[in-house]
């Protein structure tokens, strides 16, 4: 079968560093997404890994490990503004998002 | 516009009546999909289709159809709603089915089934 794993909610200190891990299970694979969701507003596009390793986006990294079946989204000098939801996804073999629940995070001044 | 945009932004609706949610993009993109966010689920795919003139079933299809009669309208319709469809919808929109393109999202449809 297939499932999606990530923590329900993470709190951080402003200008700290913060991982969010994913785990997932999947027998076909095609990329792990990542997606940024502020309250009320709609999910946006923050980075996509479809080969092993780390990709680095500003204050935002990406990394993945396919045969663990692992992700993790690493925010760093994080701001206030980075309170929102982040989901993870992962696309199957027939092309389509399969979703994880989210992780809400809180950033404390 | 620019991008997607949903229509209406919520809505109250009694159970058993019909609903339509609309969703247009001018992005000219080929793929669409309509998607339902509950609290503690993840996004979950409802319809989805990869070019004007076809759509496919997801994972939560039952109770919801869907049209694409053109490459920007991507319409979804409650037959007859009930109170567990109480969620926010979200159209998405990428360039190509069938390969890794980001999926943009818009703002989303809150409906309360009571």
């Amino acid at each position: 079968g297939q499932n999606i794993d990530q923590p329900t909610e993470m709190t951080a200190t402003e200008g700290a560093i913060v991982q969010i891990n994913c785990t997932y299970q999947t027998s076909g694979f095609n990329g792990l997404f990542w997606y940024q969701q502020h309250a009320g507003e709609a999910p946006t596009f923050l980075s996509y890994n479809v080969l092993d390793g780390l990709e680095e986006k500003g204050r935002f990294s990406s990394f993945l490990s396919r045969s663990k079946g692992y992700s993790y989204l690493l925010l760093k000098e994080l701001q206030m503004k980075d309170s929102a939801s982040y989901l993870c996804a992962f696309m199957d073999s027939n092309y389509q998002l399969i979703w994880g629940a989210g992780t809400k995070l809180i950033i404390k001044p | 516009i620019a991008g997607i945009t949903q229509a209406p932004t919520s809505q109250i609706l009694a159970a058993g009546r019909r609903m339509t949610l609309r969703c247009t993009q001018d992005m000219r993109h080929n793929a669409m999909y309509w998607y339902r966010q509950d609290l503690g689920l993840g996004l979950r795919l409802i319809h989805y289709s990869n070019t004007a003139g076809t759509t496919g079933k997801g994972e939560v299809p039952d109770g919801y159809s869907v049209s694409r009669a053109n490459t920007d309208d991507f319409p979804l319709t409650l037959a007859s709603a009930v109170p567990s469809q109480t969620s926010v919808y979200f159209c998405a929109s990428s360039e190509v089915a069938g390969q890794t393109d980001t999926q943009y999202f818009g703002p989303g449809t809150r409906l309360t089934v009571l």
